[in-house]
């Protein structure tokens, strides 16, 4: 079954507002997850790291105000996508990894910003 | 800085043409090299790790090998249903990076 569940799995926003997308980890805990994005036939692009408990670790070129992370407990972290614009629209996806197990992955947000 | 090519990018093959698909990489330390698969608007659906040269893991139809400067994922007798993005990714040992590096992915369609 699921090991990581992600909310939701598609959303429109219209330009300028804000959307949060949930990750949580199902029956493990998990103090890091990853944000990783992908546009259309291309690979998947790590944003984040998500630290339960302390900052995220952003990647080189990522905005650390546009995508707010929160990861506030040991099964739930957030994605919120500030002022979305239509370039934002991509897929979102989030994984974590139980102990001595492979990254395991939601299956992804697809977020479209008109 | 890890890197990982993948080829081809797309691959067309008639049930029952197995072939094979490649996975270069470039990294500090292998910790470990992961074959996933992804269907269209799906998050990517593990399938192998593999740690060190000359390993292979085996499930089903597939079947991947790991030497110190590429990964293949051999594909015997393929189905309709393997149809799919095959992702490769790399995570490094030296620096203790956790995040996963992928490649561009093989796009296969298998054709009935």
């Amino acid at each position: 079954g699921a090991v990581v569940s992600q909310h939701p799995s598609w959303v429109i926003c219209k330009s300028g507002t804000s959307v949060k997308i949930e990750c949580r980890s199902l029956d493990f805990q998990a103090t890091t997850m990853f944000w990783y994005r992908q546009f259309p036939k291309q690979s998947l692009m790590l944003m984040a790291t998500s630290n339960e408990g302390s900052k995220a670790t952003y990647e080189q070129g990522v905005e650390k105000d546009k995508f707010l992370i929160n990861h506030a407990s040991l099964t739930l972290s957030t994605l919120t996508v500030t002022s979305a614009h239509p370039e934002d629209s991509s897929f979102y996806i989030c994984s974590a990894r139980r102990t001595n197990s492979p990254l395991h992955f939601g299956n992804g947000t697809r977020l479209t910003v008109t | 800085e890890d890197q990982v090519t993948q080829s081809p990018e797309a691959l067309r093959l008639q049930e029952g043409e197995s072939s094979s698909l490649n996975c270069s990489y470039t990294v500090s330390g292998l910790r470990g090299l992961f074959w996933y698969r992804q269907d269209p608007g799906k998050g990517p659906e593990f399938l192998f790790t593999l740690y060190s040269a000359g390993e292979e893991k085996e499930k089903e139809r597939l079947k991947a090998t790991l030497t110190k400067k590429e990964s293949f994922l051999h594909i015997t007798a393929p189905k309709p249903e393997d149809s799919a993005t095959y992702l490769c990714a790399v995570q490094e040992g030296d620096t203790g990076r956790r995040a996963l590096t992928f490649g561009s992915g093989t796009r296969l369609q298998v054709q009935p």
